[in-house]
C-alpha cells in the first residue's frame, strides 16, 4: 500500500518548456488535489477533482492544466513554464469532504524553472 | 477569501521546554486540522477538531478549537528533537470542500 506517489521527484526546466507531473493513489479516494508550496506562504490549491473525469480550479490555477482520466491518477501540466512556477508541488487525496476532509499527501516534486 | 494566520512563524527551543502555536482567522471554519511536515516530505495529518471548544490530546500534544470555531492552538509539553518540523493548520471552509492552509510554524527543538 504505497498511498500517494508522485513522479518525478525533481525537475529543472527552461522558461517556455512544458512538463507533466503525475500523481497516483492506491486508496480508492474520490477526491484529489494539487498544491504548490512556497516559503512563507503555506500550501495553495492549484486545481482539484471530485471524481474521475472531473476537475475544478483552486486558488492559483493560472498557467496550469489538469486531467483525471482514471480515478487513481491526477495529472498536472505546465504548458509553458515560467520562473514564477518554481516551487514544490504536492498532490493529495481524500476519502470524503466536509468536516473530515482529511488529506493524504505525496512526497512532493521540486520544480525549478530557469 | 478565508485566511488563516499562524504564529509564531519560527520557534527555536531547548529540549524539555513547552510551547504553543496559534492559528487565527476572522472566518468561521467547519473544522480545523493540524499537519506536521518534515523536510523533503509531504504533510502528515495529526488531528482534526470539529466542535467549538473541543480539546484533543495526542501524547504530549494538545490541540484546542476555539469556541467560535475561528481559531485553534497546538501546545507541546516537554518538546523533544523528534518534534522538529513545520506545523501547518488547515481549515475546512464552512461552505466548501477545500482546505485553507496557514503559512506554517517552523519548530526547531535543540538537544
Amino acid at each position: 500500500n504505497a498511498g500517494v506517489t508522485q513522479t518525478p521527484k525533481f525537475r529543472v526546466l527552461k522558461t517556455g518548456q512544458s512538463m507533466t507531473l503525475l500523481c497516483a493513489q492506491d486508496m480508492n479516494h474520490e477526491y484529489m488535489y494539487w498544491y504548490r508550496q512556497d516559503p512563507g506562504m503555506g500550501l495553495r490549491l492549484i486545481h482539484y477533482s471530485v471524481g474521475e473525469g472531473t476537475t475544478a480550479k483552486g486558488e492559483v490555477p493560472d498557467g496550469y492544466n489538469v486531467s483525471r482520466l482514471k480515478k487513481q491518477n491526477f495529472l498536472l501540466g505546465l504548458e509553458s513554464a515560467a520562473p514564477s512556477q518554481t516551487s514544490v508541488y504536492f498532490c493529495a487525496s481524500s476519502h470524503s469532504v466536509g468536516v473530515y476532509n482529511e488529506q493524504f499527501f505525496g512526497p512532493g516534486t521540486r520544480l525549478t524553472v530557469l | 477569501t478565508q485566511l488563516l494566520e499562524q504564529s509564531p512563524q519560527f520557534l527555536s527551543i531547548q529540549e524539555g521546554e513547552n510551547l504553543t502555536v496559534y492559528c487565527n482567522s476572522s472566518s468561521v471554519f467547519s473544522s480545523l486540522q493540524w499537519y506536521r511536515q518534515e523536510p523533503g516530505e509531504g504533510p502528515v495529518l495529526l488531528v482534526t477538531v470539529v466542535t467549538g471548544g473541543e480539546v484533543k490530546k495526542l501524547k504530549r500534544l494538545t490541540f484546542q478549537f476555539g469556541d467560535a470555531r475561528k481559531d485553534s492552538s497546538l501546545h507541546i509539553t516537554a518538546a523533544q528533537p523528534g518534534d522538529t518540523g513545520l506545523y501547518l493548520c488547515a481549515g475546512v471552509a464552512e461552505y466548501g470542500n477545500k482546505l485553507v492552509f496557514g503559512a506554517g510554524t517552523i519548530l526547531r527543538v535543540k538537544s
